[in-house]
């Protein structure tokens, strides 16, 4: 299967615990996103890589969260010191960008629960 | 900065009959506009997108959705429901005229009866 893949699929984790999430793309897809999604709401966007550079943040991402494209290929999200309210699924999307419109395709998520 | 809205949580309809489920933007550019589709323990699957061209786009199984300009509208819609159907739909629009942040719906489950 060559869609987008994430790991852990789930995570249960402490208080004041740091986490870290992995996100492997569609292979020959140059951007990548991350987005959070709560019980309810839609997907709110994070964070998102052209290649390997970070390119924009959301406001939604405070200085414990930080994200990394090596290479330009699968992209890790850590949370540092997490906190209660960040229980959440944390999803990761890929698009090829040829052109300006394009659709992105989203992995199943990582679903983060802190205790 | 742009806005999506879904104004009905859940939408029921009867196996066999046709089914709308409405979206409502607001982006100061051109809109973007896409449906995703959720299934329980899945991730979301694009649907369809209008980016410009016919108002009426069509997309996966079945379904379409019609850009209407001046109601800055975006309601999706099949001709005849599935049970299959049954599922939580995301309408999504990305400002054409500025960055990459797509704001997606608070989404609307879809439940559609035999």
């Amino acid at each position: 299967d060559t869609g987008v893949s994430q790991n852990p699929r789930h995570k249960i984790t402490k208080r004041g615990q740091n986490v870290t999430f992995r996100c492997d793309p569609i292979s020959e897809h140059n951007r990548l996103y991350w987005y959070r999604q709560t019980l309810g709401q839609g997907p709110e966007f994070l964070t998102y890589f052209q290649n390997e550079a970070q390119l924009e943040k959301s406001r939604l991402l405070s200085d414990r969260f930080s994200a990394e494209r090596p290479k330009g290929s699968f992209s890790t999200l850590e949370i540092q010191r997490t906190e209660q309210g960040d229980s959440a699924m944390y999803l990761c999307a890929s698009a090829l960008t040829s052109g300006s419109a394009y659709e992105q395709y989203f992995g199943p998520g990582t679903r983060l629960t802190v205790t | 900065a742009q806005s999506v809205a879904q104004p009905e949580d859940q939408v029921n309809v009867a196996e066999g009959n046709p089914l709308t489920v409405k979206c409502t933007y607001s982006v100061s550019g051109n809109p973007y506009l896409f449906w995703y589709v959720q299934y329980p323990n899945r991730g979301l699957q694009f649907l369809l997108k209008y980016i410009t061209g016919d108002n009426l786009v069509k997309g996966s199984y079945g379904f379409e959705a019609e850009f209407n300009k001046s109601q800055t509208s975006f309601h999706l819609k099949k001709p005849s429901a599935l049970v299959s159907d049954s599922a939580l739909y995301f309408c999504a629009v990305r400002d054409g005229n500025y960055g990459q942040n797509f704001v997606f719906g608070p989404g609307t489950r879809l439940s559609v009866l035999p």
